[in-house]
C-alpha cells in the first residue's frame, strides 16, 4: 500500500538549514509526484512545492527563494531543503501524494521547532 | 496566486444537526477543457494528518461518508455535512487545485457541543 514517510531533525536553530526526508513505498517515484505542505503549529495548512514524477520541481514564491526538492529515485526518497530558519517557520511538515485528487496520501508529518 | 476564502473560521453543533462550510476563490475554478472544478475538501482531526473528502468540487472520495457533500461551482464551493457525528470534530480545509502555487482557504474548526 502507498506508505509516505517524513523524518528529520526534530529541533532547528534560527539562520540555519532544515534538510527533511520522505521516504515512501507502494509507488514509484517516477509514476507519481510528491508533494510538501506545512502548518505552522496552530494554523493552515500551506503548500511548499513539488517534485513531478519526471523530475522537474516547483515552488511556492512565497518560499521559492529559501527552498530546494530533490530526490533520489533509487532509495524512494525526495529531500527538502530550506535555509534561513526563523521561528515562524516552526510547525509540522508533511509529504504527500495525489491520486486523481491532490494530496489524497499524506505522512504522518514530522514537527520541526525553530529555537536557539 | 488564487485566494481562497473560507468561512466560518469557526461553528458548534449538536449531533444530529447539519452544517454548511463555504469556500470562496479569487478567480473561476472550472476548467473550460473537462467542466471540472478543481476544489478539494480536507478533514483534520485533532493531532492526525488531514484526509481527502471530496474533489472536483462534488466527488467523493473512497469510504467518505455520504453525510459529507460537496457542491459549487465556478468560484462559490460549499462543503455539506448533514447529520453530524461526534467523530466529525476536526478542522476542515478547502484547496483550490487549478492553478500554481495552489493554495488553502483558512480552515474551519467544528466543534461539537
Amino acid at each position: 500500500q502507498v506508505q509516505l514517510t517524513e523524518s528529520g531533525p526534530g529541533l532547528v536553530h534560527p539562520s540555519e538549514t532544515l534538510s527533511l526526508t520522505c521516504t515512501v513505498s507502494g509507488f514509484s517515484l517516477t509514476g507519481y509526484s510528491v508533494y510538501w505542505v506545512r502548518q505552522p503549529s496552530g494554523k493552515g495548512l500551506e503548500w511548499m512545492g513539488r517534485m513531478r514524477y519526471n523530475g522537474d520541481t516547483s515552488y511556492n514564491s512565497a518560499l521559492k527563494s529559501r527552498l530546494s526538492i530533490s530526490r533520489d529515485t533509487s532509495k524512494n526518497q525526495v529531500f527538502l531543503k530550506m535555509n534561513s530558519l526563523q521561528t515562524d517557520d516552526t510547525g509540522t511538515y508533511y509529504c504527500t501524494r495525489d491520486n486523481v485528487a491532490p494530496f489524497a496520501y499524506w505522512g504522518q508529518g514530522t514537527l520541526v521547532t525553530v529555537s536557539s | 496566486d488564487i485566494v481562497m476564502t473560507q468561512s466560518p473560521f469557526s461553528l458548534a453543533v449538536s449531533e444530529g444537526e447539519m452544517v454548511t462550510i463555504n469556500c470562496k476563490s479569487s478567480q473561476s475554478l472550472l476548467s473550460s477543457g473537462n467542466q471540472k472544478n478543481y476544489l478539494a475538501w480536507y478533514q483534520q482531526k485533532p493531532g492526525q494528518s488531514p484526509k481527502l473528502l471530496i474533489y472536483y468540487a462534488s466527488t467523493r472520495q473512497s469510504g467518505v461518508p455520504d453525510r459529507f457533500i460537496g457542491s459549487g461551482s465556478g468560484t462559490d464551493f460549499t462543503l455539506t455535512i448533514s447529520d453530524v457525528q461526534a467523530e466529525d470534530l476536526a478542522d476542515y480545509y478547502c484547496l483550490q487545485h487549478y492553478s500554481y502555487p495552489l493554495t488553502f482557504g483558512s480552515g474551519t474548526k467544528l466543534e461539537i457541543k
